[in-house]
Parts: structure tokens; sequence; C-alpha cells
């Protein structure tokens, strides 16, 4: 039930791009993205309704495949900022809004 | 604004001691509150949560409880700590479907 993402680690030089995948076994009502520095709370960075729409905030973007039960968070011309670990986090139909998080994908930004 | 608060910030425990952390939110008013706990390296595992006053949902059966004595107040307990209840407790609320977590406590069981 708990979503797989990958790649587990990905390092990247600055101003290169990077593509996070999730993916779950179950259909889904929407799809959450976090990212996490390390030692501090998680932070939202954008949710996705069903219906394979796509969003954007700066130059991170992410899509939502409903019917593969997929989402990708696109991470264009990384910054050192963008450093951190990434979990998606998936909502089944009828959770009540409960999400079930992916262990996560460590990104780090090298200069 | 909505803030959300958690204490203590870090806490070192024995085992089989008791333990009591504690999660406010203002701002809001009839919070969805969660609990969750993070493992070193690992994800995020939802514990417990709540959409009212006494109304607390288990997710994973463990020697946790937690209670929520008022609308924006939410509480984890334990009688008896284990080595395995180290980790990472983060709190969090949620508001149209966003989450939004507190800074969460650090507890490392000796």
């Amino acid at each position: 039930q708990q979503p797989v993402q990958s790649p587990q680690a990905v390092i990247l030089r600055e101003g290169e791009d990077a593509v996070i995948n999730c993916s779950s076994s179950k259909a889904l009502y929407s799809v959450h993205w976090y990212r996490q520095k390390h030692g501090e709370a998680p932070v939202f960075l954008m949710i996705l309704l069903k219906g394979g729409e796509q969003k954007g905030h700066e130059k991170i973007s992410a899509s939502f495949n409903e019917k593969k039960q997929q989402s990708s968070l696109y991470l264009t011309a990384s910054q050192l900022s963008y450093s951190g670990t990434y979990f998606c986090g998936t909502e089944p139909g009828g959770s009540q809004g409960n999400l079930i998080f992916g262990k996560g994908t460590k990104l780090s930004v090298k200069p | 604004s909505q803030t959300i608060h958690q204490w203590p910030a870090t806490l070192v425990q024995p085992v089989g001691s008791p333990l009591s952390l504690e999660c406010t939110v203002e701002g809001t008013s009839n919070p969805n509150l969660y609990w969750y706990r993070q493992a070193a390296g690992r994800g995020l595992q939802l514990l417990f949560y709540s959409v009212g006053i006494g109304q607390i949902s288990s997710e994973v059966p463990q020697n946790l409880s937690a209670s929520r004595p008022q609308d924006r107040q939410f509480i984890l307990s334990s009688k008896k700590l284990l080595l395995s209840d180290s980790g990472f407790y983060l709190c969090a609320w949620s508001w149209e479907g966003e989450q939004f977590f507190g800074p969460g406590t650090r507890l490392t069981v000796l």
C-alpha cells in the first residue's frame, strides 16, 4: 500500500535537472509532494488531484497520471537549496484525507 | 495565520519510562490532526489521526496512544517506552488536503 519512490537517491550539479517518480498499487484520489531538510519537518510543495493535472512551483513541477497511478516531480535547473529528501504522499480514494508516504528520495545538489 | 507547536523539541528517555508529547495548533478551529513517526533515514509512518475532540483513530497497533482533550490539542503518550520507539515524532494538521507539519520532537530511548 505504501507508494514506491524512485530513485532512492540522486546527486546533481547545480543547474542540472532531475525527475522523481512515485507509483502506487491502489487507485488514487490525490498525490502530495513534500521536501524535508535534514533535521527539519517536511514542507509542503504541491498537491495534485485526479484528472491528470500538472502543477508548477517556480522551477519545480509535477504531473499525476491517474490511470497509471503514478506521479512525477520535475526539478529543472536545480539550485543548492533544492537539496533534501522528497516524499510523495498518496491519498487513496475514501481515505478521509489520510496520506501514505513513500520512503523518500534523497536529492543532493553540489556546486 | 496558523501555527503548530510541539514540545519538547528533544527528549532522551530510558526504556520502560512513560512518554507524553504535546502538540497545539493556533489560528484554526476543528482541524484534522495527525501524529507521524519517522525512524532514522525512513519515511513518515502515520500513527494516529483525529477529526475532532475525543475522536482518535489508530493506524498502527503498538504501545502508543493518543488523546485529543481540546479542539486544538493533540497528545501522544506511552506507559512504557521501547527501544523501537526512538524516532522523530511529527504532529500535523490539515486544511483542504494540505498537511502542515510541526517542528517535531526527536525522541531517543536508551
